[in-house]
């Protein structure tokens, strides 16, 4: 099962701007996190909001949560080609143990 | 700490063979694993949920009797995908959760075994 959308799916931009990807869900959240996925590779673990969080910042990451509205966005500020990758959310539900769930995830193309 | 690794990295095999995947927690115990597969271009799908010393629960669509997944031990988690066809050729990603961890759901990812099915 899926739980989420990103949006855009595909996204280009040039190296310096600001990147930003969102991503609606449908049930309860325990918390929400978002990954990285080179291509043909694994995941890179960036940031993990809980359901009680509205905003939290790492480094050029900047992620909100808005559980009214089931989403929340990843904001990648003075973008560079190596962040050039997939990038998914994935929502833990209240029920310890579960699995994540993905979303689609969007790709990210930084040229320089 | 928290690594989980997989074996192989990748695989080539022939049509109606059966090939086997592990997934270790090398640093932690973890009591439930997650089985994950992903076709190019597309998210990471659940496939099933492995706890150790019991039978593992299938999502939908998921063929139990295809996909055999066994867990006899805290650190180990094996999936074998039985009589294998072309349209399983696919990236398959574990996770392990630390039994440890508190009441939200980190898990800890493998990198992944890429099965080609020629």
């Amino acid at each position: 099962s899926q739980q989420g959308e990103e949006d855009p799916q595909a996204l280009s931009i040039q190296e310096g701007e600001n990147a930003t990807m969102n991503c609606s869900y449908k049930t309860s959240i325990n918390n929400l996190q978002w990954y990285r996925q080179n291509s043909g590779r694994g995941l890179v673990h960036l940031i993990l909001i809980r359901s009680n969080e509205r905003e939290k910042h790492s480094g050029r990451l900047r992620v909100t949560l808005d559980t009214s509205k089931k989403s929340s966005s990843l904001l990648i500020t003075a973008s560079r080609a190596a962040d050039t990758a997939s990038y998914f959310c994935a929502t833990g539900l209240n029920q310890a143990g579960t699995a994540l769930i993905f979303g689609k995830g969007t790709t990210l193309s930084v040229s320089s | 700490g928290a690594v989980v690794s997989q074996h192989p990295s990748w695989v080539i095999c022939k049509s109606g063979t059966s090939v086997k995947i592990e997934c270790r927690s090398l640093d932690f115990q973890a009591t439930t694993m997650f089985w994950y597969r992903q076709f190019p271009k597309q998210s990471l799908m659940l496939m099933a949920t492995s706890n150790e010393g019991s039978k593992a629960t299938y999502e939908q669509g998921v063929e139990k009797d295809k996909f055999l997944i066994n867990h006899a031990s805290l650190t180990l988690s094996t999936l074998t995908v039985t009589s294998a066809h072309p349209e399983d050729s696919s990236f398959y990603i574990c996770s392990a959760r630390d039994q440890l961890a508190g009441g939200y759901n980190e898990q800890f990812f493998g990198p992944g075994t890429r099965l080609t099915v020629l």
